[in-house]
C-alpha cells in the first residue's frame, strides 16, 4: 500500500441497501475526509476526521456516517442508500488541520451507482 | 453564501500558453490552493498560495490577488498531458477548504 486505498472501485446498489466504502492510509496522517464529486459541482465534503477517535460533520452529511477507530482507516456507510448518492466518493488525508500548506492526498475513487 | 467561480472549459494549443482564472468569496481566506485532476483519477496537488503574488514552480505558476479575491494558475509550454481539470479550492476562516467545479483543459495538437 502506498497512500490512500479505496474499496470498492465501483459498485452499483439497489436504493434501500446498507453499502460501506472503505478508505486506508499508510502515511500515518492525523486527519481524513469523504469527499463526494458530482458533475458541475465542487468536490464537497461529507464527513472528516482530525484524529483517531473524532469525526465531524461536512457541508453535506445526511445519509453517510463515518468512524475512525484507529489512524489508518476511516469507512464510510450508507445506511439506507438513494439514488441521489449516486456519485465519486474520494476519500482524502492531510498531515494536519491548521494552517501552512496543508496538502490533501487522495484515494483513487469510488465510483457508486444507486438503482 | 460561500463561492468560488472558475470558467467550465478552455482549450488551448500544445506548446502555448493559458491562465486559468479562479475567483472567490469566502468566510475568511487562510490559503488558496489548485489542484489538477485527470479523467477518472484522483486530484493531485499543484501550488499553495497564502500571500499575494506569484508563486512558480516548473511550468506552472500560480498567481494570488487577496484584496481582489482572484487567483490564475498559468501554464506554459503545454503539453498533451497537460489535459485535465484544474480545481481551485479555498480555505476559510475555520479551515474548511471550499471547492471551485473544476475548468477543464483541452489540449489541441
Amino acid at each position: 500500500i502506498a497512500g490512500i486505498t479505496q474499496a470498492p472501485t465501483s459498485q452499483i446498489l439497489a436504493a434501500g441497501r446498507r453499502m460501506t466504502l472503505r478508505c486506508t492510509q499508510d502515511m500515518r496522517h492525523n486527519a481524513m475526509y469523504w469527499y463526494r464529486q458530482d458533475l458541475g459541482l465542487g468536490l464537497r465534503l461529507i464527513h472528516y476526521s482530525n484524529t483517531a477517535g473524532t469525526t465531524g460533520k461536512g457541508e453535506v452529511p445526511d445519509g453517510y456516517s463515518v468512524s475512525r477507530a484507529n489512524t489508518d482507516d476511516f469507512p464510510l456507510t450508507l445506511a439506507s442508500a438513494v439514488p441521489s448518492q449516486t456519485s465519486v466518493y474520494f476519500c482524502a488525508s492531510s498531515d494536519s488541520t491548521g494552517g501552512g500548506a496543508n496538502v490533501l492526498t487522495f484515494g483513487a475513487g469510488s465510483r457508486l451507482t444507486v438503482l | 453564501g460561500q463561492n468560488i467561480d472558475q470558467p467550465t472549459e478552455m482549450t488551448a494549443t500544445e506548446g502555448a500558453i493559458v491562465q486559468i482564472n479562479c475567483t472567490y468569496q469566502t468566510s475568511g481566506f487562510n490559503g488558496l490552493f489548485w489542484y489538477q485532476q485527470h479523467a477518472g483519477e484522483a486530484p493531485t496537488f499543484l501550488s499553495y498560495n497564502v500571500l499575494d503574488g506569484l508563486e512558480e514552480k516548473g511550468r506552472f505558476s500560480s498567481f494570488l490577488s487577496r484584496s481582489k479575491g482572484y487567483s490564475y494558475l498559468l501554464l506554459k509550454e503545454l503539453q498533451m498531458k497537460d489535459s485535465a481539470s484544474y480545481l481551485c479550492a479555498v480555505r476559510d476562516r475555520n479551515y474548511q477548504l471550499i471547492w471551485g467545479a473544476g475548468t477543464k483543459l483541452i489540449i489541441k495538437p
